[in-house]
Formats: structure tokens, C-alpha cells, sequence
């Protein structure tokens, strides 16, 4: 079974769309994120939701917005997609908020042309 | 800004030799991390390192942790083909209080081990 699973693997959109990605986990964990991972495997956190609260929210613009219905899922809305956004995005989570062991999806290839 | 850096940037090893990946911070941490990502996939964690500590294993993994020198190295000994991926290290900074999980990735080391 898997612990944390994203949908679409593999997205290719045109520049002005809007794009949702999936992620649930079924680890039963009170935490989860999402990362973006660039073309030179830079990973940088983008938001990390505790119960379904918001505690971590980088500076990222404002098309990105995550949803979180309950602490199982954390779905990325990305509105007026730009090419700069093409990158890997993963979705991850951990027992708690603490910082400890993150487990990652598989990730999402968002390539917008 | 980026916290881990890791070095090298790129390792090629023939199978059975060791590799070793080292990694450097800049502030306070509360622990470090090692993550393993193979080609197309998400991460996978490693191993974790506690500030306190200065040694772990895992198999036939070793992690060292020098605080003063603020930087860790990976050891993989007796390498296989299977071990090709990239390493990073994430540290967790010490932020006082409740730190909420907010690892910073360096770039990795990609390791590739010959057959």
C-alpha cells in the first residue's frame, strides 16, 4: 500500500491554466507538507499543514494555495500557471510537526508550456 | 537561504568501494537527516542525527556529525550498483520553543556506483 500518494504524476498545461494536485496519506500522521524540487534538485518547502492548520507558509506567490479537508489530505491549487512553475512538486508528511522522519510521495511533474 | 550543502556535487565509484557524501550547514541545528531519491522517484529517509549524538549506523550506512565544524558526512560502505542516487542531507534548525518541521534541503550528491 502506498503511505503517501500524489496525483497526476505527470501534468502538461499551457501558461494561464489552473492545475490541482492530490495528496493523501494514509500513515496517519498529523502532518504534512508540500515540496518543490527545481530542474537542479533544489528541494524547498512550500506549505506544511498540522491538523489541518497552516504553520508553515514560505514565500510563495499567491497562485499557489493548498487545501487541507482533513488531516489525511493536502491538495495544491495552482492558479495562473507560469512557465517558471514547471518543476517537481512533492507532497509529504510525518507523525508529527516536530521535524523528524518525512515521508515523501512520488511527485508530480508539472511542466507548463 | 539553502542550509545543507553537500560535496561532492557528483561521485562515481566502481561497485564494493565506499562512498563517502559530506554535507555542511550554517546555523543551530536540532537534528540532520539523510534522504536517498532514486532517479524519478520521491525521497526516502535514511537516517536521522540528533545534535547530541556524533555517530550513527544503519546497516551499511555511517553518519558522523561534527557541530563545531557544523557539517556531517554519509559513509556507504561496500557499495552496489543498487546504492546510484542522490543524497541530500535536511537539517532541522534549533529555533527555540516548538519548531515545527521545517527541514532545509541542500542540493545533493549524485551517486553513481559501477557494476
Amino acid at each position: 500500500d502506498t503511505a503517501v500518494s500524489q496525483t497526476p504524476k505527470y501534468l502538461v498545461t499551457q501558461m494561464g491554466n489552473d492545475k490541482s494536485i492530490k495528496c493523501e496519506q494514509n500513515l496517519g500522521h498529523d502532518t504534512m507538507y508540500w515540496y518543490k524540487q527545481d530542474s537542479k534538485k533544489f528541494l524547498k518547502i512550500m506549505f506544511s499543514y498540522n491538523n489541518k492548520e497552516l504553520i508553515i507558509n514560505e514565500t510563495v506567490p499567491n497562485r499557489f494555495s493548498p487545501k487541507s479537508p482533513d488531516k489525511a489530505h493536502l491538495n495544491l491549487h495552482i492558479n495562473s500557471l507560469e512557465l517558471g512553475d514547471s518543476a517537481v512538486y512533492f507532497c509529504a508528511s510525518s507523525q508529527t510537526a516536530s521535524g523528524n522522519t518525512i515521508y515523501f510521495g512520488e511527485g508530480s511533474w508539472l511542466t507548463v508550456v | 537561504s539553502q542550509q545543507g550543502e553537500e560535496d561532492p556535487q557528483a561521485l562515481s565509484i566502481q561497485e564494493g568501494e565506499n562512498a563517502t557524501m559530506n554535507c555542511s550547514y550554517k546555523t543551530s541545528i536540532n537534528n540532520l537527516q539523510w534522504y536517498r531519491q532514486n532517479s524519478g522517484r520521491g525521497l526516502v529517509h535514511l537516517i536521522l542525527i540528533r545534535s547530541n549524538e556524533r555517530e550513527k549506523h544503519s546497516g551499511r550506512l555511517r553518519v558522523t556529525l561534527d557541530t563545531s565544524k557544523k557539517s556531517s558526512s554519509l559513509l556507504i560502505t561496500a557499495s552496489r550498483a543498487a546504492d546510484t542516487a542522490s543524497y541530500f542531507c535536511a537539517t532541522l534548525p534549533n529555533a527555540g520553543g516548538t519548531s515545527y518541521g521545517k527541514l532545509t534541503f541542500g542540493q545533493g550528491t549524485i551517486l553513481t556506483v559501477h557494476p
